[in-house]
């Protein structure tokens, strides 16, 4: 079945330094994949999606371009700021949604 | 516009009772599914409905049933609970044709001790 691969955390970064995790995925059909977030408490908030191969998702600084050859969908941001400490998950949809474990990103100031 | 809501956000149980969590979707989704959420971990898949009728189901025992009402609410039950049921319980809605994205509740926190 699907599955979804994380890189394993937790991340600490300063703040403006540049953000990658990286995500791969396997699934047997064409999959959807997102990123989600999830703050303290809170439950996952979307972050960005793509739905087919090339595409780039981007929202509030945030990139990661799906790419199929290498089956990766990782997630960049080339300035952190403290407010995007927080647990980011990548997932893919194909029959169902699956989860990665999440990537704890602290960022200090 | 609402999102999409979860009843209740807080709840204590003992080993061996029943809960029932509750979920309305946003308005005009009309796919709904279920996730469990352990402590660290990202969240599993345990249910999905579409138009009332269970369209996915994880792996999860036969403990955990769910089911979906005609206003697209839907309810997850889960009998004989254990301490490692203890965990978030996450509802997400989805609009058909929207890309299979979901929108997630802010979940429903249980503790079985």
């Amino acid at each position: 079945g699907d599955s979804v691969t994380q890189m394993e955390g937790p991340v600490t970064l300063s703040e403006e330094a540049f953000l990658t995790i990286n995500c791969t995925y396997t699934a047997t059909g064409y999959p959807s994949l997102f990123w989600y977030v999830q703050y303290p408490g809170e439950g996952l908030q979307l972050l960005l999606k793509a739905t087919k191969a090339d595409d780039k998702g981007s929202n509030k600084g945030f990139e990661a371009t799906y790419r199929k050859e290498t089956t990766s969908f990782h997630l960049e941001k080339g300035s952190v700021q403290v407010s995007d400490s927080a647990v980011y998950f990548c997932a893919v949809v194909d029959n169902d949604m699956r989860f990665g474990a999440g990537t704890r990103l602290t960022v200090k100031p | 516009d609402a999102g999409v809501t979860q009843s209740p956000t807080h709840l204590i149980k003992t080993r061996g009772q029943h809960v029932t969590l509750r979920c309305s979707p946003i308005s005009g989704h009309k796919s709904v599914s279920w996730y469990q959420q352990v402590l660290g971990q990202g969240p599993q898949f345990i249910f999905q409905y579409y138009e009332k009728e269970e369209r996915g189901r994880g792996n999860f025992p036969d403990r955990f049933s769910a089911r979906q009402f005609p206003n697209y609410s839907s309810e997850l039950n889960v009998n004989a609970l254990l301490l490692g049921d203890s965990a978030l319980y996450l509802c997400a809605s989805s609009l058909v044709g929207e890309g299979n994205t979901i929108y997630f509740g802010e979940g429903s926190w249980l503790t079985v001790v």
